[in-house]
């Protein structure tokens, strides 16, 4: 079964707009990932948040994880076309990090 | 320092034969973990091997079977394939597999079987 959440699945967004992506899971989490991926290309890690209320930054991309450790979102503040790609969050479980099915991101130029 | 090398970048293979994909971690990681995508079920988690021993093992068929070397390198291998095999095989490395640790990918093997 699907632990992780993502939305939206898919979402343009014109160039210079910001945007959120959101990921949830039935469980708490102890420890969750967020990577990048290009289309038919490996991922890249972006950061991983651990506490609760965890906030990181890397370049415009912030991702926070809730008190409740059960819910991250991923922030994009004016998006430009490096950013598009697909947007993976993972959260280990069983000693091995499970994956949401990613959110596709599209950006007008 | 290199990162997660995995070869061959393509594949393509006829059912019924078999495939071995290869993962170099990088340097220090011990640990090697393997997913499969495709479009429709997203990342799966196949297995993962600490200090050439499979630690963890995800529910796949056992025509899935890896293996791990002392140099931490490690192979997985498909037997007996089906069209259903097609799809982006990747490997994560860390220097271990506990909870809060960075696993770092590679750039995947795309297996297409025809």
């Amino acid at each position: 079964s699907q632990e992780l959440e993502q939305s939206p699945q898919s979402l343009i967004v014109q160039e210079g707009k910001n945007l959120t992506i959101n990921c949830t899971s039935s469980k708490t989490l102890y420890g969750l990932y967020w990577y990048k991926q290009k289309y038919g290309e490996g991922l890249i890690f972006l950061m991983m948040l651990q506490k609760g209320g965890e906030e990181k930054s890397h370049e415009k991309i912030t991702a926070k994880l809730d008190e409740k450790k059960q819910q991250s979102s991923l922030h994009i503040t004016a998006s430009q076309p490096s950013h598009a790609g697909i947007y993976l969050c993972g959260a280990d479980l069983d000693d091995k990090i499970i994956f949401g099915k990613g959110t596709r991101l599209h950006i007008l130029p | 320092k290199a990162g997660v090398t995995q070869t061959p970048r393509y594949l393509i293979k006829t059912r019924g034969q078999q495939v071995t994909l290869s993962c170099s971690p990088i340097s220090g990681h011990r640990s090697v973990s393997w997913y499969q995508q495709t479009p429709g079920q997203g990342l799966q988690f196949l297995f993962e091997y600490f200090s050439e021993t499979q630690r963890n093992k995800g529910n796949f068929p056992g025509r899935f079977s890896g293996r791990q070397f002392s140099n931490s390198r490690s192979e997985m291998n498909v037997s007996t394939l089906e069209l259903g095999d097609s799809a982006l095989y990747l490997c994560a490395s860390s220097s271990l597999r506990t909870e809060n640790t960075e696993a770092f990918f590679g750039q995947g093997t795309r297996l297409t079987v025809v």
